[in-house]
């Protein structure tokens, strides 16, 4: 079955960096665009980041635009998010996130795969 | 950014009750909305796709309706199971926003 599963997360000084990484197996990770989001805690979900499946095209939310970096390695079904200049409002669990399209649409998906999260504290 | 605004932020029910949550887009997104489940310590799960279709395995309680701007997601006879919190999400541009969540309470 899909596992996704987050490491690399931990709790570390503001303006420092620290690299998330995702797992995944079960699937054909090569034909699938990944996304990242991330959950503070007692608030909603936001989302952060998208890769498509070959890695020619990212885009950001604008809270981590020029911060944060996604990658992929598709020979090791890994999905990455390097984290720099963290700031305290970054603390959250982050949460690596496959997409699944809607039958019959090219555009439409919705997330039908999520990983455990790995939590990420910035902190004195 | 498209925002995705909930109501209620929170609601309080009875097991065998009807309840239904609300999901407003700033803007027109067609049937691009989600709705997800979310129970403490765990990562969010889909209910609902393209605003009406039920996630494979998702109990039939469930149902979503609506086109842009208005969603609504409807539980037909609360279970205990069902308390929980429930996000609307919309997949139509990025920012992929995601409304502050309905928790529904006993």
């Amino acid at each position: 079955q899909v596992e996704l599963v987050e490491s690399g997360g931990g709790v570390v000084q503001p303006g420092r960096s620290l690299r998330l990484s995702c797992t995944t197996s079960g699937f054909t990770f090569s034909s699938f665009g990944m996304h990242w989001v991330r959950q503070a805690p007692g608030k909603g979900p936001e989302w952060l980041a998208v890769i498509w499946y070959d890695g020619s095209k990212k885009d950001y939310a604008d809270s981590v635009k020029g911060r944060f970096t996604i990658s992929r390695d598709n020979s090791k079904n890994t999905v990455h998010l390097q984290m720099t200049s963290l700031r305290a409002d970054d603390t959250a669990f982050y949460y690596c996130v496959r997409p699944m399209a809607v039958a019959g649409s090219a555009f439409k998906f919705y997330f039908d795969s999520w990983g455990p999260g790995t939590l990420v504290t910035v902190s004195s | 950014d498209i925002q995705m605004t909930q109501s209620p932020s929170s609601l309080s029910a009875s097991v065998g009750d009807r309840v239904t949550i609300t999901c407003r887009a700033s803007q027109s997104i067609s049937n691009n909305l989600n709705w997800y489940q979310q129970t403490p310590g765990r990562a969010p799960k889909v209910l609902v796709y393209a605003a009406s279709t039920l996630q494979s395995g998702v109990p039939s309680r469930f149902s979503g309706s609506g086109s842009g701007p208005e969603f609504t997601l409807t539980i037909s006879s609360l279970q205990p199971d069902d308390f929980a919190t429930y996000f609307c999400q919309q997949s139509y541009s990025t920012p992929y926003t995601f409304g502050q969540g309905t928790k529904l309470e006993i």
